[in-house]
């Protein structure tokens, strides 16, 4: 299986900040990489697939950037309705295996 | 508007089963492939099992092999899990998600609580 590791498990950032987040997998997955967002009690969002495409109706303010094994996601401009944990998943093969997350709070 | 709405969660004993259903509108259900996954009390995303647009090709986690059952009926826009032998490790709040061509979930359902305990 393709383990994903993601880093830092938590930050926080104040607002206007530039945040990044990063995720590694385990083999190279050819850009076969998403982005979710989940706010509390809420339901995972798609930000970014394919590693750098910006899914519909997300801000343009996020986006994602990578090859290989190694991604990011990066927030340019931290908004205080960007709270929340991030998840990264890679989608190159069965099964299909997330980071562990990352909890973003505003500073 | 997509939507994705998950019924039949609910507290069961060990090694009891229970059926989960996912109703899908607001798009061509027949034409997608869709995933259950799970998230624990506190914890991450687990996939859980996939099946294709036409129910061909179906994939599980080695967590539920031989346990779950994933399956799908296009007339009626449903998706199923057939969760038999539960476990304690099985608590989670359970997803239905639409893939898209990218193997990534483009649409998320609101979650059914499934909680295993005696």
């Amino acid at each position: 299986d393709i383990q994903m590791t993601q880093s830092p498990a938590s930050l926080s950032a104040s607002l206007g900040e530039t945040v990044t987040i990063q995720c590694q997998a385990s083999e190279d997955i050819y850009s076969g990489l998403a982005w979710y967002q989940q706010k509390p009690g809420k339901s995972p969002q798609l930000l970014i697939y394919g590693a750098s495409s910006l899914q519909d109706g997300v801000p343009s303010r996020f986006s994602g950037s990578g090859s290989g094994t190694q991604y990011s996601l990066k927030i340019s401009s931290m908004q205080t309705e960007d709270e929340g944990v991030y998840f990264c998943q890679q989608g190159l093969k069965y099964p299909l295996t997330f980071g562990s997350g990352t909890k973003l709070e505003i500073k | 508007e997509v939507q994705l709405v998950e019924s039949g969660g609910g507290l069961v004993q060990p090694g009891r089963s229970l059926k989960l259903s996912c109703v899908a509108s607001g798009f061509t259900f027949s034409n997608y492939g869709m995933n259950w996954i799970r998230q624990a009390p506190g914890k991450g995303l687990e996939w859980v099992a996939y099946i294709s647009s036409g129910s061909s090709y179906i994939y599980y986690a080695e967590t539920v092999k031989g346990r779950f059952t994933i399956s799908r009926d296009n007339a009626k826009n449903t998706l199923y899990l057939q969760m038999t032998s539960l476990r304690s490790e099985d608590t989670a709040l359970y997803y239905c998600a639409r893939q898209n061509y990218a193997h990534v979930m483009d649409a998320w359902g609101q979650g059914a609580s499934v909680t295993v305990s005696s």
